[in-house]
């Protein structure tokens, strides 16, 4: 059960695009379309922004967006706003029956 | 709306036992499965426990199992997590979470505590 690998940090400014991976294996993130992405702030609970690789809740802004290549998934935000600033955590499914989250990435917006 | 409310935490000496709640409302807890999930301090998430919705089938991550058991009380809209034998590494806020249609956790509680300190 490795942790999925995410880059321990990005950045951006206001108005820019960012985009965060998540890697894992073919017993997970490759296997499944069960790849979701989660943003926390401090001292917050996670909160989920993108499921089943690329969709979004109801009512999450569609700067955000979810995609899939391989064993590689990966979040877009587009259009930086400074609440976006956060550590975002990926997760997937696995062939075991249970779950893995990615080391998760912090995000700041210059 | 949809909420969970976890309780339990707190200070623990190591080796020793510790049981968290977390009650259910908004949504009706019989129809879907439920998690556990715990952050240590400074630290990433990491996931520990599912049971499904009618709390037969169970799984656990490697790091817990044999030492914690997830469960719930449907008629309470509750979910439980009995940790036994806990470790200093144990020491983290621990979260509950709503499985959305078995593929992601969609609703989380606000977290609880748990200190594993002699």
């Amino acid at each position: 059960q490795s942790a999925l690998t995410q880059p321990a940090s990005v950045s951006g400014s206001p108005g820019q695009s960012i985009t965060i991976s998540c890697t894992g294996t073919s017993s997970d993130v490759g296997g499944y379309d069960y790849v979701a992405w989660y943003q926390q702030h401090p001292g917050k609970a996670p909160k989920l922004i993108i499921y089943r690789v690329s969709e979004r809740p109801s009512g999450l802004s569609d700067r955000f967006s979810g995609s899939k290549s391989g064993n590689t998934a990966s979040l877009t935000i587009s259009g930086l706003q400074a609440d976006d600033e956060a550590h975002y955590y990926c997760s997937s499914y696995t062939s075991s029956s249970t779950w893995v989250f990615g080391g998760g990435t912090e995000l700041t917006v210059l | 709306q949809a909420q969970l409310v976890e309780s339990g935490g707190g200070v623990v000496q190591p080796g020793r036992s510790l049981r968290l709640s977390c009650v259910a409302s908004g949504f009706t807890f019989s129809s879907f499965g439920m998690y556990w999930v715990r952050q240590a301090p400074g630290k990433g998430l990491e996931w520990l426990a599912v049971v499904s919705l009618d709390g037969t089938n169970k799984y656990y991550a490697d790091s817990v199992k044999g030492r914690f058991t997830i469960s719930r009380d449907n008629s309470r809209d509750t979910l439980l997590l009995q940790m036994n034998s806990v470790r200093v590494e144990d020491t983290a806020v621990y979260y509950c979470a709503k499985d959305r249609h078995n593929d992601a956790f969609d609703i989380w509680g606000q977290g609880t505590m748990v200190t594993v300190s002699s």
